[in-house]
């Protein structure tokens, strides 16, 4: 039983440049959220979609960011252009119905 | 004010002692309450819910909650170094509205 899949695990680049973070939902999940923790300011709700609509982009914290879900299967965050204040883990979560959310191992971006 | 408040600490208690973490929200139609449990470098793994006052049992874990107060808790009973982690606090409001708030999280440890 896969669970939520991210790619990649680590990112490394310099600042201005344009950073795609993937993920893959679990089979069935109709909710799809993005998540940015750091330590300041722990994990937080980026956006959230539901059967590949996205509901609520409130948390995405300017334009440079962007999320996509074109398939039930497959979501991107993007970040362009990338800034160091970016550096954080994202991590995807995926739900379905009234399950709890189960989360990807994340992916642990820099920026330079 | 935070949405969701919990003491960064660490918590430190010896092995086979009861580990408490407590957790406050600011939101009163906050209606589903979660724990999860983060390892360094991990991801958040769901370990409690409670949705009603009173306390939920699951083996050695005790969530409490009190609406009035707008408090809820996690005791660990008989707490053992693998305990050792971040507990994150989580609410969500009522409703049809999916969005999930974090706290910052606790870190504890379980000295052997």
């Amino acid at each position: 039983d896969a669970g939520v899949i991210q790619s990649p695990r680590h990112e490394v680049t310099e600042m201005g440049q344009e950073v795609t973070l993937r993920c893959k939902p679990i089979s069935g999940h109709d909710y799809l959220f993005w998540y940015r923790q750091t330590m300041m300011r722990g994990l937080e709700l980026l956006i959230y979609f539901n059967n590949n609509v996205p509901i609520d982009d409130s948390g995405m914290p300017e334009d440079r960011f962007s999320a996509k879900m074109p398939n039930a299967s497959f979501s991107t965050l993007k970040i362009q252009p990338s800034e160091p204040r970016d550096s954080a883990v994202y991590f995807c979560a995926s739900r379905g119905g009234l399950q709890p959310q189960h989360f990807g191992d994340g992916t642990r971006l820099s920026i330079l | 004010q935070k949405e969701v408040e919990q003491n960064s600490g660490p918590l430190s208690v010896p092995e086979g002692a009861i580990a408490s973490l407590n957790c406050t929200y600011s939101d009163r139609v906050s209606q589903s309450f979660f724990w999860y449990r983060q390892y360094s470098g991990k991801s958040p793994e769901l370990i409690m819910s409670i949705y009603s006052n009173g306390d939920k049992e699951d083996g050695r874990f005790t969530a409490q909650l009190n609406k009035a107060s707008q408090y809820v808790s996690l005791l660990i009973r008989d707490s053992q170094p693998s305990d050792s982690a971040t507990y994150l606090c989580a609410v969500k409001i009522q409703g049809g509205y999916q969005k999930v708030t974090f706290g910052t999280g606790t870190k504890l440890q379980v000295i052997p």
